[in-house]
């Protein structure tokens, strides 16, 4: 399994600014995911952070919004920018372990004001 | 077509219920299977991977029908604590999540 810290874990910004969250993996991986989900919906994938690379971004998600670092191999942030109350959801990280499996961080709730 | 579908709910059901619940994914080509329980206001956490074969683990039982392409979810002797919601996953190139099926256990 995979410990995971995210942070913060939630926050209530005002539109036009930008938000970076963090998450923090106590073991090396290779694949980070970054997701989000709206309420009462199911989770959407924004992009795959790749360690030494630039990320793999998802339709309908872009870098210039969500830009994202990957330095090493157990962190990495995602910044939201220019919020819109939109943007309002919660952000989650993930990563792939073992068989496949994904471990999710305990989330970003971001309220847009 | 969304690629995972699953029945949203909500399931109302006693304690000591068996219930269960389905899944189907359209790209025959998937690879892996889970099942993921998220609480209200928490991250998803695996709740079980799911084989071919089958798998039992205490009350759950998750089956794969991959000629019919559906993931089936079989939780016996329910708990007040199993309430949640139940995510279908699948893997392909990427992760695709159902959007849940919501269980309500009731005293």
């Amino acid at each position: 399994s995979a410990v995971i810290s995210q942070k913060p874990s939630r926050d209530i910004c005002q539109r036009g600014t930008s938000l970076t969250i963090q998450c923090q993996v106590d073991s090396q991986v290779t694949m980070m995911f970054w997701y989000r989900q709206q309420p009462g919906q199911s989770l959407t994938l924004i992009a795959t952070a790749n360690q030494g690379s630039e990320a793999t971004y998802e339709s309908g998600f872009v870098i210039d919004k969500f830009p994202i670092s990957r330095p090493n191999l157990t962190f990495s942030t995602l910044t939201v920018s220019n919020m819109s109350p939109e943007d309002s959801s919660i952000y989650l990280c993930s990563v792939g372990k073992g068989k496949n499996i994904q471990y999710f961080g305990a989330g970003t709730r971001l309220s847009v004001l | 077509r969304k690629e995972v579908e699953q029945d949203p709910g909500p399931f109302n059901v006693p304690e000591g219920a068996t219930v269960a619940f389905n899944c189907t994914y359209s790209n025959s080509a998937s690879q892996s299977f889970f099942w993921y329980r998220q609480d209200c206001r928490k991250e998803p956490k695996l709740l079980m991977s799911v084989y071919s074969s089958g798998n039992e683990d205490g009350r759950f039982t998750a089956q794969l029908n991959r000629a019919s392409q559906y993931i089936s979810l079989l939780i016996r002797d329910s708990k007040l604590s199993d309430s949640a919601t139940y995510l279908c996953v699948v893997n392909l190139d990427k992760f695709y999540f159902g959007s849940g099926t919501k269980l309500n256990v009731k005293p």
